[in-house]
This record gives C-alpha cells, structure tokens and sequence, in this order.
C-alpha cells in the first residue's frame, strides 16, 4: 500500500531533551515536508527537501532540523525542545510534475502529537 | 495580516445543502490555489487545484479563483454527512516549493 508512515504517532517529553520523528515513504517520492498544524493557525510548513541532501527551510524552521539521506525517509528532529513546540506534526511527500517542481498533490501522513512538558 | 485567512467555522448544514467555503489571500504572486480535505484524527488530502484564476468542477465540488479580488471558493453540492471534515486551503507561486495553507474551516452535515 502507498503510504507516508509517521513514528511515533504520540509522544510525551519535557523541556531539553533531544528527540526525533521518522518519516518514511514508499512511492519513491522525490519532494518531502514537514508541517505542524496549529489551532487557529493551520498548517506551516517547517522544512522540506527537493531530493537527497537537499533541503530548505519553511516558514518557521526555528528550532527545528532535518536530513535527507536517503529518498524514502525524511527525519525531522529537535535538537531541545520547548513547549511552544508541542503541537501536530505532518509529514507529506509528492512527485515532481517537471523537474524541480513539486506536484500540487502532496500526501500526508497520519500525524504525529507531540507534548513538550 | 495573515497570508492565507479562512472562516474557522464551525460551519453546520442540513444534509443537501449548497456549502461555499472561501479563502482570501495577500500574495499576488501565488498561481496554484488547492483545496484539501481532512478528517478527524487523519492528514489532509487533496480534493482539487486550480492554477490561476477560473472555475473547476469536479463531481459535487467546485473551485473558483478571482485573483483581482484575492479570493478562492470551493462550493459543494447535494453536501452529505460523510463531507463533515475541516477543509484548508493551500497556494504557491509558479516555482516555489513552499506551500502555504490557510486555517482551515470546519464543515458539520448534519443528517
């Protein structure tokens, strides 16, 4: 089955400790992103990658990093995390329709809650 | 001012209603207005897209584009239960890779 997969879908932490969420897809997918949807603010996107090792920030990549070794996976990660990043988190991949352009299309995963205490 | 502003809703209708849910924008570079769909508890999915200004029907649902006003609308038919979902919005300019959503609106058919 095609699929953006997510882990973990749920995570409690506290303040300065490092964690990462994976994010893999199967649809050899050359565009990946991640999101973080907000109440009342909706979805921003915080990175995302043209293809491997290529990628750019978003538009609130504060605080936030990224990889992009190979092409089905995109960890995004928090090197210490504060509690204005609790949130959910959306990982999305897509084709490109020409090169170097992402499709409009973008498949997402089933999110990621993340608590920072 | 936010780039992308969208109606929170909650927006209840009776099943078979005519629903309109619109956006309003303030970057006259963005060319690729979208509309994606999410359920509770799930990612969103993409319903439809249009490029540039102009009208796309789809089954039960249309979008409409008037870049001279900045304003985006996507009207759904014969609206059933299974449509209650927040629907967001999305656009991009010609090249550029980051996508900007708005709020999203929250939809409630009621049977």
């Amino acid at each position: 089955e095609a699929q953006v997969t997510q882990n973990p879908r749920y995570l409690i932490t506290v303040t300065g400790k490092k964690l990462t969420v994976t994010c893999s897809q199967n649809m050899n997918h050359e565009y990946m992103s991640w999101y973080r949807q907000d109440p009342g603010l909706g979805l921003r996107q915080i990175y995302y990658s043209m293809n491997v090792e290529v990628t750019d920030k978003g538009d609130v990549p504060e605080g936030y990093k990224v990889s992009r070794k190979e092409k089905r996976n995109f960890p995004l990660i928090l090197e210490s995390p504060s509690p204005n990043q609790t949130s959910l988190y959306f990982c999305a991949s897509s084709l490109y329709t020409e090169p170097g352009l992402a499709s409009n299309e973008q498949f997402f995963g089933p999110g990621t809650r993340l608590t920072v205490l | 001012q936010k780039e992308v502003e969208q109606d929170p809703g909650p927006l209840s209708v009776p099943e078979g209603a005519i629903v309109s849910l619109n956006c309003t924008y303030s970057n006259s570079a963005f060319q690729y207005f979208m509309w994606y769909r999410q359920y509770s508890r799930k990612g969103p999915e993409l319903l439809m897209y249009t490029y540039s200004s102009g009208n796309k029907e789809d089954g039960r649902f249309t979008a409409q584009v008037d870049k001279s006003s900045k304003y985006i609308s996507l009207f759904i038919r014969d609206s059933q239960p299974s449509d209650s979902a927040t629907y967001l919005c999305a656009m991009r300019d010609n090249y550029g890779q980051n996508f900007v959503f708005g709020p999203g609106t929250r939809l409630s058919v009621l049977p």
